[in-house]
């Protein structure tokens, strides 16, 4: 079976502009969350979605949405973009809310 | 709020000596207690989910416990490639967000 998938692996993007990220889950995966994480702050909840509905949100501004499609791929945006943005963006993906996470190999951002 | 922490933030072994991680968590009520392996520049591999105290599970050198305030990852007899950030995360009884431990940094020198 196919693990989670997301893309692209790196991005460098300026101050001020917007980026999309997306998480194709492991097949039959309905639950999608997304993570940020950086060396200083760790890993920190982002959102989670399931069957298109967003059903937990982390502590982040509103710069960062997500959505999620019928076929349970999943794409995040931030809005623009702060130096403070460069982090891991992982998408982890479980079979039903609240059961095991698996993750992807995560897109890295680098905001100049 | 659920909280975790790990001790200690870095540990370096000896090839063959073994060792305990440690997983401390404040939760309302828990539903599960996770552990992951990340390697640098990639996303954490599930290796274990505990869901009440006293149970236990193994995977090759990795032997995890869980408690009602902790959990420890055994390492038995340690290689290099068991070299890596050991991540533990907790979910409450609410099923809602898991949230993460900041990570044990594990080194194992040949």
């Amino acid at each position: 079976k196919a693990g989670v998938t997301q893309t692209p692996r790196y991005l460098i993007k300026t101050r001020g502009q917007q980026v999309t990220l997306s998480c194709s889950p492991i097949s039959g995966h309905r639950s999608v969350s997304w993570y940020q994480q950086t060396p200083g702050q760790g890993l920190q909840f982002l959102f989670e979605y399931f069957s298109e509905t967003q059903r937990n949100k982390g502590n982040f501004p509103g710069r960062f949405s997500g959505r999620q499609f019928s076929n349970s791929r999943s794409e995040m945006n931030v809005s623009t973009l702060e130096l403070g943005d460069s982090a891991l963006y992982l998408c982890a993906s479980s079979s039903w809310l609240g059961e095991t996470q698996y993750f992807g190999p995560g897109t890295r951002l680098l905001v100049l | 709020e659920d909280q975790v922490t790990q001790s200690p933030e870095a540990l370096r072994l000896q090839e063959g000596e073994s060792s305990s991680l440690n997983c401390s968590y404040t939760v309302s009520g828990l539903r599960g207690l996770f552990w992951y392996r990340q390697d640098p520049g990639k996303g954490p591999e599930f290796l274990f989910t505990l869901y009440s105290a006293g149970e236990e599970k193994e995977k090759e050198r990795l032997k995890a416990t869980l408690t009602k305030k902790e959990s420890f990852l055994h390492i038995t007899a340690p290689k290099p490639e068991d070299s890596a950030t050991y991540l533990c995360a907790v979910q409450d009884n609410y099923g809602q967000n898991f949230v993460f431990g900041p990570g044990t940094r594990l080194s194992v020198l040949p």
